[in-house]
């Protein structure tokens, strides 16, 4: 079965201080692979898709990045953070013949202070 | 427009009550419809889905009905337990580069089941 991680669980940084967070799934390949953003109380926000490795497409225009270095492996980064970060970034994937069914991972929540 | 309206906003019902969560789009180029279910902390998981050709989807106590000629959906939950309590959001789905799909979602109703 398809399992996605991500890490780290929590993490509070300083305002101008960088950002990696990373999103690897097993059991599956070459999926599509989502970066989202969940602000409190609200629904989720595209940040990033990848239909394969080193194509990275932007949704909104931000302070944040994106990578896929290998099949399975998603990295969100910043080089300064900005107070308006914060929020809880959930990476998700998508089978290539399942057009529009996306699996969430447990999510990371990031604090900017 | 890629807006999804959700309501309502929050809802409590009774255990073994119905719950019903209604959504609203625009955009007729959507083609998929989830809804996710989410506990606090934790990353939604997908609950049930629908494609607009299809006007009703049943999955155990979940059902979607879906009106394309209206551009709305619902989530109805059969016999509501206090395990559903949760934040349930619907989404739409809209195809991007090939394989891949933008989901739009709504902005969440969070359930309480009381006993």
């Amino acid at each position: 079965s398809q399992t996605i991680h991500q890490w780290p669980a929590t993490l509070v940084q300083p305002v101008g201080s960088p950002l990696s967070l990373e999103c690897t799934v097993e059991g599956t390949s070459n999926p599509n692979l989502y970066w989202y953003r969940q602000a409190a109380g609200r629904g989720l926000q595209l940040l990033f898709y990848s239909v394969g490795i080193g194509q990275i497409s932007s949704e909104v225009p931000q302070n944040l990045s994106a990578s896929r270095p290998q099949d399975r492996q998603f990295i969100l980064s910043s080089k300064k953070l900005l107070l308006s970060d914060s929020g809880f970034y959930l990476c998700a994937w998508g089978g290539r013949g399942q057009v529009g069914t996306q699996y969430f991972g447990p999510g990371t929540r990031l604090l900017v202070l | 427009q890629q807006q999804v309206k959700q309501s309502p906003q929050s809802l409590i019902v009774q255990k073994g009550g119905i719950s019903i969560i209604n959504c609203a789009y625009e955009n007729t180029a959507f083609d998929y419809f989830p809804w996710y279910q989410q506990f606090p902390g934790k990353g939604p998981a997908l609950l049930i889905a629908i494609r607009p050709d299809v006007s009703e989807k049943k999955e155990g106590r979940f059902t979607i009905s879906f009106n394309k000629s209206a551009k709305q959906f619902s989530l109805h939950i059969m016999d509501s337990q206090p395990g559903d309590s949760a934040t349930y959001f619907c989404a739409a789905s809209m195809r991007r580069g090939g394989t891949a799909s933008k989901l739009t979602f709504g902005t969440g109703t969070r359930l309480q089941v009381t006993l």
